[in-house]
């Protein structure tokens, strides 16, 4: 399972960091992802970690602004988000990736938490 | 806009096949990526059903299949079911100007 929290309502240029707890799996076994879903507009992978932090990748529009990290002796993932824009209203949600350890996620994301809501405004 | 194209809507009754197609192109389907399915009921989590093109995942029945060809993918939904009701994405991995983890714009499927 996957448990999301950290969401709320912030101006623009506002921050928030967003946390994922996970349980029921080797946490640290996997490469583990950020992805925001935009009623009407689907889904947008944000940024992913791989398994030890080492190697980590962002989009364009959040890169600078955003940073991805992982405590494995927590179980936990994190996103830290600065200078917030309306565009990055959506709810958050982290996933894990489907067998492999890398950053970007090779065969899929197979669990995914009922995500947090970020609302810039 | 989505880099892979899907088609907003499909429907068909009860019983019969639909076919959602993810068009891509060759900085990322054409180049070998692969494509990955997902089912998304609103309000719940997406749900991967296939992986790596064709692979179901454990506990997704066999009338849901998936296909690729050179820049294209597809999920074929066989003996349509009320619970099919829901948004199916294909994502893959692009190398271009919109580098990295990609998802089609997504397809909503209703039965009828």
């Amino acid at each position: 399972h996957l448990v999301e929290s950290g969401g709320g309502v912030v101006r623009p240029g506002g921050s928030l960091r967003l946390s994922c707890v996970a349980s029921g799996f080797t946490f640290g076994d996997y490469g583990m992802s950020w992805v925001r879903h935009v009623p009407g507009k689907g889904l947008q992978w944000v940024s992913g970690i791989n398994w030890n932090g080492n190697l980590i990748e962002y989009i364009d529009s959040v890169k600078g602004r955003f940073t991805i990290s992982r405590d494995n002796a927590k179980n936990s993932l994190f996103l830290e988000m600065h200078n917030l824009r309306a565009e990055d209203t959506a709810l958050y949600r982290c996933a894990k990736s489907n067998y492999d350890t890398e950053s970007t996620p090779t065969y899929g994301m197979d669990v995914w938490g009922p995500g947090t809501t970020v609302n810039v405004s | 806009q989505s880099v892979l194209t899907q088609p907003p809507s499909v429907s068909g009754a009860p019983g019969q096949r639909v076919t959602i197609s993810c068009t891509g192109t060759s900085s990322n389907i054409g180049a070998g990526y692969d494509v990955h399915w997902y089912q998304h009921v609103p309000g719940t989590a997406p749900k991967l059903l296939i992986h790596g093109n064709f692979n179901r995942r454990s506990g997704v029945p066999d009338r849901i299949s998936g296909s690729k060809s050179v820049t294209s993918a597809s999920l074929d939904i066989n003996n349509l079911q009320a619970e099919d009701e829901a948004d199916y994405y294909c994502q893959s991995y692009d190398t271009g100007l919109s580098g990295g983890v990609i998802f089609g714009g997504g397809t909503k499927v209703t039965v009828l």
